[in-house]
This record gives structure tokens, C-alpha cells and sequence, in this order.
């Protein structure tokens, strides 16, 4: 079966820390993956995306992951994170056309 | 803003109630996809529609159905609820099939009591 694994589950920071989320999954081929964000109260928001190219993407606000194919792994990287970035993250492979397979989610706390 | 509406945003209902959820897309897009968010089973997919047809099944009870107009809005019924059907019930939609990414709507809370 097709499954997606986040190691942390709640990760708690102070303002300038590094971050980094890991995320693997479980299956080979062809698959696109995602990061999407959830703020307090909000919906989910894309955070960045990987479908071919360079393994190392960029997203918006700073995020950055990197795509790892010999380890199934996508991990989500910020250099330095600020308190507006509390929120949950969510990684998301997707295999095929539509749906999208989402991870338990980490939680993140950032402390000014 | 995503361009994804969902209506309502609250919901709170009794047990063996039915309710109506309504998606309407991004202009344009014509996949719809519906996910359900709840504390013990996280975030998972239920079912996606293109241009009318449904495409794709994924954890979605049988008391629960949806369809999609030839507006391309969506509706989500569920039936016969329960009180673990209490959750967030996501709407997204994305431009085709393909390797588009999916854009969310800001999802209807319900709660039954």
C-alpha cells in the first residue's frame, strides 16, 4: 500500500533555528510530491513542489526540500524560521493522476 | 485566497442526519477533489471528479456520495451520520488530471452531535 511517513510529529523552535521536516514514502516510479502548510484556523496552502528537474526546490517563503530518490525521501529545510511560520506541514506524494496521499502532518511551534 | 469556495463554513448536526456540502472550483479548473481532516485519521482522500465523472476512489464510506455539475461545482452528501463523521471536509480543485497541483478551499467544519 501506498503510504507516506512524517518522523516528527510536533516540533518546537525558537525564532532564527534551523528546520528541517523529514518525509518518506513508500512507494517507486514516477511520483510528484508536495509540501503544503496549514496556519492556525486556515486551509492548506502549497508551500513548494517537486515533479522532475533539479532535486533541490525552492518554495515560497523561504522553504526549500530536496528530493532524495535512492532514499524515498523529501525533506522539508528553512534556514532560519520565524515565529509566523507556526503552522502544520504537511507532505503529500502523489503516484498517478489525481490523489494526493498525505502524511500525519508535524506541528510546528515557533518561540519568538 | 485560493479561488476555491466552500459553503458553508460551519456545520453541526445530529446523529443519523444528511447533510450537503457544495464545492465550487477555481475558474477553469475542472477536477474536484474531496478530502476529509479529522484528529484520528489525519487528512485523506475520498474521491475526485473531472468535468462530471468521478475518476478516482479513496477512503470514502458508503454512506457518503458526491457529484459534480455541469457547472463544475461539487456536492458532498453524507447520510446517516454518525459522531466520528465530525471533521474537516476539504474541497480542492486543479486545472485537469495530470501532474497539476491542487489548489484547497478553506473546507466546512462538521460537527455532529
Amino acid at each position: 500500500a501506498q503510504s507516506v511517513s512524517q518522523h516528527n510529529h510536533h516540533v518546537i523552535l525558537s525564532e532564527a533555528a534551523s528546520l528541517e521536516l523529514g518525509c518518506n514514502y513508500s512507494y517507486g516510479g514516477t511520483v510528484n510530491l508536495f509540501w503544503y502548510v496549514q496556519y492556525p484556523g486556515q486551509h492548506l496552502q502549497l508551500l513548494l513542489k517537486y515533479f522532475s528537474g533539479d532535486p533541490l526546490v525552492k518554495g515560497i517563503k523561504g522553504f526549500e526540500a530536496e528530493f532524495i530518490k535512492s532514499k524515498f525521501s523529501f525533506n522539508l529545510r528553512k534556514p532560519s524560521v520565524q515565529w509566523s511560520d507556526t503552522a502544520e506541514y504537511f507532505c503529500a506524494p502523489r503516484r498517478g493522476y489525481n490523489k494526493l496521499i498525505f502524511g500525519a502532518g508535524t506541528r510546528l511551534a515557533v518561540h519568538p | 485566497d485560493s479561488g476555491v469556495t466552500q459553503t458553508p463554513k460551519h456545520l453541526i448536526t445530529a446523529t443519523g442526519q444528511r447533510v450537503t456540502l457544495r464545492c465550487s472550483p477555481r475558474s477553469g479548473d475542472l477536477s474536484v477533489y474531496w478530502y476529509q481532516q479529522s484528529l484520528d485519521q489525519g487528512l485523506q482522500f475520498l474521491i475526485h471528479y473531472y468535468n462530471g465523472e468521478e475518476r478516482a476512489k479513496g477512503n470514502i464510506l458508503e454512506r457518503f456520495s458526491a457529484q459534480q455539475f455541469p457547472d463544475l461545482h461539487s456536492e458532498l452528501n453524507l447520510s446517516s451520520l454518525e459522531l466520528g463523521d465530525s471533521a474537516l471536509y476539504f474541497c480542492a480543485s486543479s486545472a485537469g488530471t495530470g501532474s497539476n497541483e491542487q489548489f484547497f478551499g478553506p473546507g466546512t467544519r462538521l460537527t455532529v452531535l
